[in-house]
């Protein structure tokens, strides 16, 4: 079965720091791979996605994410951050091959917290 | 752009009664699923659909029911409300097979059951 653990629960930043959010997945072999931004009462935003091929992948609001096999992990990293992006984010994890239906299993989550 | 529209932001209801949320989405997406979430325990999945008619359980589908009768449309039934069903819950379709996997997410629906 395929698993998603994001061990941060809460992470707070500066504005204008660096960020690395880290997800570890399980899967049997190599998955497609996600992240999502929920913003306060809001549903989610994919962010980026990792389906083969460079395994640094670039996404919406300067943010990328770098797919490391030998690690089972898929971390978000973003340079400088912004107040606005605070919120809560979500590492994703899908299979390639489906019978149906797709199904994406999700990590618990990391809210961001960035102080001014 | 994907539009997945749910028919209510927030939800008051007593528990025991039979609630109907409701989502729709507008690009002809074979799959739909709803999830819940809750603080600390991330999205789980509950239904999901990959045509209509066709359901599937998914990690947590006691207490509840969907109906898909129109492509567009997906149901979630709680058939006796609970306290314990007082959660936010979370629309989402995608297309049918390999590379299609990346979901797109209504505004979800924030229900009390009291």
């Amino acid at each position: 079965a395929q698993s998603v653990t994001q061990p941060d629960i809460h992470i707070t930043v500066s504005e204008g720091a660096s960020l690395e959010l880290r997800c570890n997945y399980s899967y049997g072999a190599t998955p497609y791979l996600f992240w999502y931004v929920q913003s306060p009462g809001q549903g989610l935003q994919l962010l980026l996605k990792y389906f083969s091929g460079d395994t640094l992948v670039q996404g919406i609001k300067g943010f990328e994410a770098e797919f490391k096999r030998s690690q089972s992990s898929f971390n978000l990293r973003k340079p400088s951050v912004h107040w606005s992006d605070a919120a809560e984010y979500f590492c994703a994890v899908g299979p390639i091959l489906t019978g149906g239906g797709n199904k994406l299993t999700f990590g618990t989550g990391t809210q961001l917290k960035v102080e001014l | 752009d994907v539009k997945v529209t749910q028919s209510s932001r927030y939800l008051v209801k007593r528990t025991g009664e039979k609630v109907f949320l409701e989502c729709v989405q507008d690009m002809d997406h074979e799959n739909m699923f709803w999830y819940r979430q809750d603080p600390g325990l991330g999205l789980r999945l509950i239904y999901f659909s990959y045509d209509v008619k066709m359901k599937e359980k998914g990690d947590i589908p006691e207490g509840y029911s969907v109906s898909r009768e129109k492509k567009e449309r997906f149901s979630l039934i709680l058939e006796s409300a609970s306290t314990n069903q007082t959660s936010m819950y979370l629309c989402a379709s995608s297309l049918w097979g390999e590379g299609n996997t990346e979901a797109f997410f209504g505004q979800g629906t924030r229900l009390t059951v009291v």
